[in-house]
């Protein structure tokens, strides 16, 4: 069945580091991919979304390109701040239901 | 306008012990989903509804566990005689009308079954 796996976390920066959160995928053609992050206390909230191969979503500073040759959806943003600290989540989304498959989520905690 | 929103935010129980979870999608929004956050699992794809109609049922972990959605709208998670395993968040989402639409979720309901 069709599966994400992320990098394992925890991921600690400094302040206004470069953050990539790797992101792999099976799927039986050609999903929608997103990311979603998970603020401390708060619910799941769409961070960015990319729905066909060479598609880059992007939001919040935050990038992602979906990859088709590497079944991957890497998020990577250039200079992280403290506000950022959150888990980060890669789902795909079935294409007959549109029900999300996540991977395992990622944890960021970014110091000053 | 007003998100979805769940209820309770946070239930305990007791093992054996039946338990209702609502969710209130946001308004005109045909799909809606319920998902499982456990620390050993997770977030989990439970079941999907399209209107009143369950087409993808195939997260529900047992036959304890069952949801109805009513009028196009609300939905009630149920789960029967709870375990310790069943403790967990559950969290609810909608969509416009499902496929590849983004999906907004609730603040989850906090289950503790002791």
């Amino acid at each position: 069945g069709d599966s994400v796996t992320q990098m394992e976390g925890p991921v600690t920066l400094s302040e206004e580091a470069f953050l990539t959160i790797n992101c792999t995928y099976t799927a039986t053609g050609y999903p929608s991919l997103f990311w979603y992050v998970q603020y401390p206390g708060e619910g799941l909230q769409l961070l960015l979304k990319a729905t066909k191969a060479d598609d880059k979503g992007s939001n919040k500073g935050f990038e992602a390109t979906y990859r088709k040759e590497t079944t991957s959806f890497h998020l990577e943003k250039g200079s992280v701040q403290v506000s950022d600290s959150a888990v980060y989540f890669c789902a795909l989304s079935d294409r007959i239901t549109g029900k999300l498959i996540f991977g395992q989520g990622t944890t960021l905690q970014v110091k000053p | 306008g007003a998100g979805v929103s769940q209820s309770p935010s946070n239930k305990v129980t007791e093992k054996g012990k039946d338990v209702e979870l609502r969710c209130d999608p946001i308004s005109g929004h045909t799909a809606l989903y319920w998902y499982r956050q456990s620390l050993g699992q997770g977030l989990e794809f439970l079941i999907y509804f399209q209107g009143n109609s369950a087409p993808d049922k195939s997260g529900l972990p047992s036959d304890r566990f069952s949801a109805e959605r009513t009028g196009g709208s609300v939905s009630t998670l149920t789960i029967q005689r709870t375990q310790q395993e069943d403790s967990a968040v559950y969290l609810c989402a909608s969509s416009a009308t499902g496929i590849q639409d983004e999906q907004y979720f609730g603040p989850g309901t906090r289950l503790t079954v002791t």
